[in-house]
This record gives C-alpha cells, structure tokens and sequence, in this order.
C-alpha cells in the first residue's frame, strides 16, 4: 500500500539550530500539506502545496519556518532558528486533488524536540 | 470561520461495548468530512470519509453519520476491543481548507 514517506522520525535540537523535514508524498498526489500537531491538540495546517505552488501559508510563521516542492514531487520544512515553543509533531500529508473529495494520506510524522 | 468540536475529549470504557464520539462544526457549508485515528507518538490514519451528500459510511465495526443540517457527525463502534484505543479525530473539509477537532482520547479497559 502507498505511503506518505516522512523523515526524520525523530530530532531533538537546541534552541536557535536550524532544523529541516522532509516528505514525500504519495507517487501521483498533486497536493502535499503540512502540519504541527502540539501535544493534546488537533493538527493545525502550516502550508499545503499544489504541484510546486504554495496554496495556503497563511498559518507559517514565515519570519523563522520556510517551505519548498521545487519539483512538485517531495517537499522540505525548515525552522531557523528553532524555539521552545517549536516542539510539536510536523505531519505531511498528500491527497491527489487538492482538498475535496479524496482521502487525505499522512505520514507517519516527525516529532521535533526543542531544548 | 469554521469550528470543529468534539466531545467528550476522553473515554474510557469496558471491552465489548458500543460506543458514539461526537464531532461539531459550526458552519454547514462542508464539501466532506474525514474521520482518523492516531496512535500514540503516530501519525493519522484515515478511517471513514463522508462525502457532503451522503449521509452514513460503514466499513467493519465503524459506521460514521453526517447530518449537515445540525452541524453534527458521529462515528459509532460497535463491540470495542482493547486495539481500539487511540485518539479519533474528525476533520472538516471547506473551501479548500481542513479544519481538525482536538480529538477524542478513547481507552477501552480490558
């Protein structure tokens, strides 16, 4: 069965490092989203791409995290320089239409400690 | 600006019983709705998704309603195994956005 590739499953950084994901998505699924899901909550959207263009960073916090699909294949999340309040688990997930009537996939996610 | 709720945020109940989680949202302008399930520490696992024009999905002992009327979706498990204890998440799908309930945290006591 298809999956939602993730990597790291784990990173554990100090504060002000840089620290990267990576994702690969479904072969064949047009849009790819992130998401931070901090302990006790739901995942809350970070930015979804469609192809290689971003759809939605509304949520981003653009002054330390970045996004990339240069491809439109796999995708990279970059945090520099990680805080604290970083710490949370960073889900992809991948559908093959964009939201709307496809299953959403996720990965297995990376959970990211900041000391 | 769409809200999603679900109640209770924990359970716990005993082997073989039946069981409803609960999932609100505020605004009934829904294209779908998507149930999962996560693990601890895991990532999320699609369970059942409800296209806005239907009504019910089953698969096994899952079966999800929607009424958009109300606002409302439930996901009912039937005969509950230990295996069945995970966080359930709903997960509203609306103009191009995804919006998550918290979860409902379920323990099925052996």
């Amino acid at each position: 069965e298809a999956e939602v590739a993730q990597s790291p499953r784990y990173k554990i950084t100090e504060k002000s490092q840089a620290v990267a994901f990576w994702c690969d998505p479904i072969s064949g699924h047009a849009t790819l989203y992130w998401y931070r899901q901090i302990l006790g909550q739901g995942p809350e959207l970070l930015v979804q791409f469609q192809d290689e263009s971003v759809v939605d960073d509304s949520q981003l916090p653009k002054d330390r995290f970045s996004a990339e699909r240069l491809k439109g294949v796999d995708s990279t999340l970059k945090i520099q320089p990680a805080e604290l309040g970083d710490s949370a688990m960073y889900l992809c997930a991948s559908s093959s239409q964009g939201t709307g009537a496809n299953v959403l996939t996720f990965g297995a996610g990376s959970r990211l400690t900041v000391l | 600006k769409q809200e999603v709720t679900q109640i209770p945020a924990a359970l716990s109940v005993p082997e073989g019983e039946n069981l409803v989680l609960n999932c609100s949202f505020t605004d009934s302008a829904i294209y779908n709705l998507q149930w999962f399930r996560q693990d601890p520490g895991k990532g999320l696992t699609s369970l059942l998704l409800i296209q806005s024009s239907q009504r019910e999905q089953t698969s096994g002992r899952l079966n999800a309603s929607l009424d958009k009327s109300s606002g409302r979706s439930t996901l009912y498990i039937a005969a509950s195994q230990p295996g069945d204890s995970a966080t359930y998440l709903c997960a509203v799908i609306a103009d191009d956005k995804i919006i998550f309930g918290k979860g409902t945290r379920l323990h099925i006591l052996p």
